[in-house]
């Protein structure tokens, strides 16, 4: 049964750089048939892709976030990771991790698509 | 961008009743929505994708209809257990949730 782990720091200082880890298990994250995602959701709020990698190391991130997001991979480990610059306290959230898988449509065109299964997930606080 | 637009944001229901929650896209995304289920503390859980297509291991009172730019997810019966907060997600366009629809005890 594939699981996956959040682990990193629970508070980061504003203007510092968040940096999370997803330990996935039971499963090889060097599979060709999904992505790996991240999603956060702030407390009280909802959710909000963040960004996903292929275990080469392509990914698609949300444009909203793309200047401060990077996330990537390490086969070996069998994890991926996100780090997200510049933090402030709106980045204040429960982090997710998941797996994404995609989609072939009728022209051929590649899209991402639902997330299953996700992490436990882990809240980081932006605060001094 | 695409936007996702739940109906209602709170909806107060009894068990056995038909529940039917909204989501409306603000432009076409075909067939390509997710539903979720959140309950406090937990991460989503996939229900439906592809509008209509049961999770496996999903109940079958839980059930998706919809394409273009209008979607339900429906429960025949309501069950204790299902008194949680639901997500749509488009990934039409990259990803997008809805803001999501309590369901709560009447």
């Amino acid at each position: 049964q594939l699981q996956l782990q959040e682990s990193g720091p629970g508070l980061v200082k504003p203007s510092e750089t968040l940096s999370l880890t997803c330990t996935v298990s039971g499963g090889s994250i060097s599979s060709s048939s999904y992505y790996w995602g991240w999603i956060r959701q702030p407390p009280g709020k909802g959710l909000e892709w963040i960004g996903s990698i292929y275990y080469s190391g392509s990914t698609y991130y949300n444009p909203s976030l793309k200047s401060r997001v990077t996330i990537s991979v390490d086969t070996s480990k069998n994890q991926f990771s996100l780090k997200l610059s510049s933090v402030t306290a709106a980045d204040t959230a429960v982090y997710y991790c998941a797996r994404h898988s995609y989609y072939y449509d009728s022209s051929g065109y590649k899209g991402l698509s639902w997330f299953d299964p996700w992490g436990q997930g882990t809240l980081v606080t932006v605060s001094s | 961008d695409i936007q996702m637009t739940q109906s209602p944001s709170t909806l107060s229901a009894s068990v056995g009743d038909r529940v039917t929650i909204t989501c409306r896209a603000s432009q076409s995304i075909s067939s390509w929505l997710a539903w979720y289920q959140q309950k406090p503390g937990k991460a989503p859980k996939l229900l439906i994708y592809d509008a209509s297509s049961l999770e496996s291991g999903v109940p079958s009172r839980f059930s998706g209809s919809g394409s273009g730019t209008e979607f339900t997810l429906t429960i025949s019966s309501l069950q204790p257990d299902d008194f949680a907060t639901y997500y749509c997600q488009q990934y039409n366009s990259y990803s997008v949730f809805g803001q999501g629809t309590k369901v709560e005890i009447k």
